[in-house]
């Protein structure tokens, strides 16, 4: 299986800083990486495929880049409504798997 | 507008069969493929196996074969069934539509609003 591994677990951060996240595939996945969001108590929600591009109506404000085995998801300006956690999920080979998740927290 | 909806009972008996179904609307479920999902605290997000209208289906081997996933495309819904349950498979499944736009590779869009099952005598 293609471990997915995501740093940090968890961050704190103020409305209007500029958000890292990072998710390393355990082997090469291409650009086959999907970033989702999740809020408490609702279902993931899409976000990027394919490393890098955004799912139509979420903000610009969100970036994804990499390939192969490192990937990043971006937030230049964080809002309040982006608090919660993402997940990083690999297609590349089933059993598709996810990353562990990174829960972005306020400061 | 793509919207899934599971069902079923949110206590399951230890060693028993779990049975969820998750109804499609918006979108027939002759395309896609048509996937499940499950979430808890100790296991964070694990995908459970697919169906694709043709039939076609694969699922997680952690699950050691207790996964089947099947299609009724006359009620445009599918289901899952998870046999000889134990606590650990207590979760929140989602169902998801998987988007493919190349045969291999996709992604999950949308989600169900999950459901979330417990095993316990």
């Amino acid at each position: 299986d293609i471990q997915m591994t995501q740093s940090p677990s968890s961050l704190s951060a103020s409305v209007g800083d500029r958000v890292t996240i990072t998710c390393r595939a355990s082997q090469s996945i291409n650009n086959y990486l999907n970033w989702y969001q999740q809020k408490p108590g609702k279902a993931p929600n899409l976000l990027i495929y394919a490393a890098s591009t955004l799912q139509t109506a979420v903000p610009s404000r969100f970036s994804g880049s990499g390939s192969g085995t490192d990937f990043t998801l971006s937030i230049s300006s964080l809002q309040p409504e982006d608090f919660a956690t993402y997940f990083c999920q690999q297609g590349y080979s089933t059993p598709l798997t996810f990353g562990g998740g990174t829960k972005v927290e306020i400061k | 507008q793509v919207q899934l909806q599971e069902s079923g009972p949110g206590l399951v008996k230890p060693s028993e069969t779990l049975s969820l179904t998750c109804v499609v609307s918006g979108v027939s479920t002759s395309r896609y493929y048509w996937n499940w999902i499950r979430q808890s605290p100790g296991k964070g997000l694990e995908w459970i196996g697919y169906i694709y209208y043709s039939g076609i289906t694969n699922y997680n081997p952690s699950l050691k074969s207790r996964a089947t996933i099947s299609l009724d495309m006359s009620k445009n819904q599918f289901s899952l069934k998870l046999s000889s349950v134990t606590a650990a498979d207590t979760a929140v499944y989602y169902c998801a539509r998987e988007v493919r736009p190349l045969e291999w590779w996709g992604w999950f869009d949308p989600w169900g609003q999950g459901a979330r099952v417990t095993v316990s005598a």
